[in-house]
């Protein structure tokens, strides 16, 4: 257990549904990213946060999907309209740069799974 | 895209042996992370490398960067059961953002 906790931690819906996934960092991490994984690959980067605000967005973040950080802390990460592409793992991490470098800490993950 | 490659794709070997596996990238970084997977799981931190360094070692792994062929491995040496699973190198550019690539599955045998 790294400390950064997702809930929840499968979910299955229809295709058309939204869904939103929530992700708890290590509490004294002020970054915090949002990472997609499909079956045999490695992570991809969606976009990241220091505090609260989310300073980078990758071009796979398409405009239905959102994601917020308010006051810093947990944050969430929004797919509207899902479709059978968005089924993966969604992984969070934080990290805390300084002392330890850029080491990020993944959550467990969340496994989307569009019918 | 993906910035790394690493090889073999897989790998199975016998418990006590060592796993050497590969990770190619393509533009120059600031450092080398490894993650391990296990099955359906979150990412591990194993291990960075910074791109001034040239080996390291932590435990039973050992990481080498080869900053003038773009290339690094991780070795883990006694492989026990419980290494089984997928590893993933892991690029930095810029102090942020983590550029995986496609991971090597291992398993050991007992």
């Amino acid at each position: 257990d790294t400390g950064v906790s997702q809930n929840p931690r499968h979910k299955i819906t229809k295709r058309g549904q939204n869904v939103t996934f929530r992700c708890d960092p290590i509490s004294e991490h002020n970054r915090l990213y949002w990472y997609r994984q499909t079956l045999g690959q490695g992570p991809e980067f969606l976009t990241y946060f220091q505090n609260e605000a989310q300073l980078e967005k990758s071009r796979l973040l398409s405009d239905r999907f959102s994601a917020e950080r308010p006051k810093g802390s947990f944050s969430t990460l929004e797919i509207q309209r899902t479709e059978q592409g968005d089924s993966a793992m969604y992984l969070c991490a934080s990290s805390l740069p300084g002392k330890q470098g850029y080491e990020q800490y993944f959550g467990p993950g969340t496994r989307l799974t569009v019918t | 895209s993906q910035q790394g490659e690493e090889d073999p794709q897989a790998l199975s070997i016998q418990e006590g042996e060592n796993a050497t596996m590969n990770c190619s990238y393509k533009t120059s970084i600031n450092n080398l992370q490894w993650y391990r997977q296990n099955s359906g799981r979150g990412l591990v931190h194993l291990i960075l490398i910074r791109s001034n360094e040239r080996e390291k070692h932590s435990g039973r792994l050992r990481v080498t960067l080869d900053t003038s062929k773009k290339s690094s491995s991780l070795l883990i040496t006694a492989s026990r059961a419980a290494d089984t699973a997928s590893y993933f190198c892991a690029t930095v550019r810029n102090d942020y953002k983590l550029s995986f690539g496609a991971g090597t599955t291992v398993t050991v045998r007992a």
